[in-house]
C-alpha cells in the first residue's frame, strides 16, 4: 500500500494479557516512530527506529513495552502483562529521513482497550 | 530539553472567520517546526513546515511563521471552513541526540456553518 498501515485497528484484551501491534511503514522509510495517543492529548512518544536498531527507546513507559524491527520494515510494538492504564491509541510514523527535518508518515493507529 | 506549547480548545468558530491556533517553543539550537492536523476518523497528517527562524510555512490557507525571538509558531488562516474542523498540533524535534519528534496536547477546532 501507499500509506503506513497498522494492525489491528482495534483490541480488547483483559488485563494481564500480552498484546502485539504491527506497524507496517512506507517502502524505503529507514525511519520508524511509535508513538501514544491518550484521549485529549498529544502523541507520546514511545521509541525510535533507525533501520533494524532502536536509536532511541526513552518513551517506552516499563519493561512491560518492547518493540523490535528485525529486518528495517515492518515493526511490532509487544506489551506484556496489559494494565487498564495502557488503554491508548497507538500511533506508528515512518520517515524517509532522519535529523528531524523530515515530515513524518502517521498510520490510523491501533486503539487498545484493556478491560 | 525541547518542549512545545500549545493554546487550549476547543475553538469554535463560524465559517470565514479568521484562526489563529498560538503555539510557542523551546529548544537548543533552531530545529525545524512543525503543524500536523488530525481530521476525525483520520491519521494525523503534515499540514506545514518551517525549517529555519523566519521561514514562513503554508498550506491550504494557512500559514505559520517561524519565530525565533518570539519563540513562536502561531498557526493562522484568514477565512476558515466547516472542512477545516479538526485537531491541530505543532511538533519539533529534539536537537540532541535522536531526534526525536514532540508534539504539543492539541487545539481542537469546530468551525459552525
Amino acid at each position: 500500500g501507499a500509506g503506513v498501515s497498522q494492525t489491528p485497528s482495534n483490541k480488547v484484551t483483559e488485563k494481564g494479557k500480552y498484546v502485539e501491534l504491527r506497524c507496517d511503514p512506507i517502502s524505503g522509510h529507514t525511519a520508524l516512530y511509535w508513538y501514544r495517543q491518550s484521549l485529549g492529548q498529544g502523541p507520546e512518544f514511545l521509541i525510535y527506529f533507525q533501520g533494524t536498531g532502536a536509536a532511541d527507546d526513552s518513551g517506552l513507559p516499563n519493561d512491560r513495552f518492547f518493540a523490535v524491527r528485525p529486518e528495517g520494515s515492518v515493526s511490532t510494538l509487544k506489551i506484556q502483562r496489559t494494565e487498564r492504564g495502557d488503554s491508548a491509541v497507538y500511533l506508528c510514523a515512518s520517515s524517509s529521513t532522519g535529523g528531524g527535518k523530515g515530515e513524518l508518515f502517521f498510520g490510523e493507529g491501533s486503539r487498545l482497550t484493556v478491560l | 530539553g525541547n518542549s512545545v506549547t500549545q493554546m487550549e480548545g476547543p475553538v469554535t468558530l463560524s465559517e470565514e472567520a479568521f484562526l489563529t491556533i498560538n503555539c510557542t517553543y523551546t529548544a537548543t539550537g533552531y530545529p525545524s517546526l512543525f503543524w500536523y492536523v488530525q481530521y476525525p476518523g483520520e491519521g494525523l497528517q503534515l499540514l506545514l513546515k518551517a525549517t529555519k527562524a523566519d521561514d514562513k510555512g503554508s498550506n491550504k490557507g494557512f500559514e505559520a511563521t517561524y519565530r525565533k525571538e518570539t519563540t513562536s509558531f502561531h498557526l493562522e488562516k484568514g477565512s476558515v471552513q466547516v472542512s477545516d474542523s479538526a485537531v491541530y498540533f505543532c511538533a519539533l524535534p529534539t536537537t540532541s541526540g535522536t531526534y526525536k519528534y514532540i508534539f504539543g496536547t492539541g487545539t481542537r477546532l469546530k468551525v459552525l456553518a
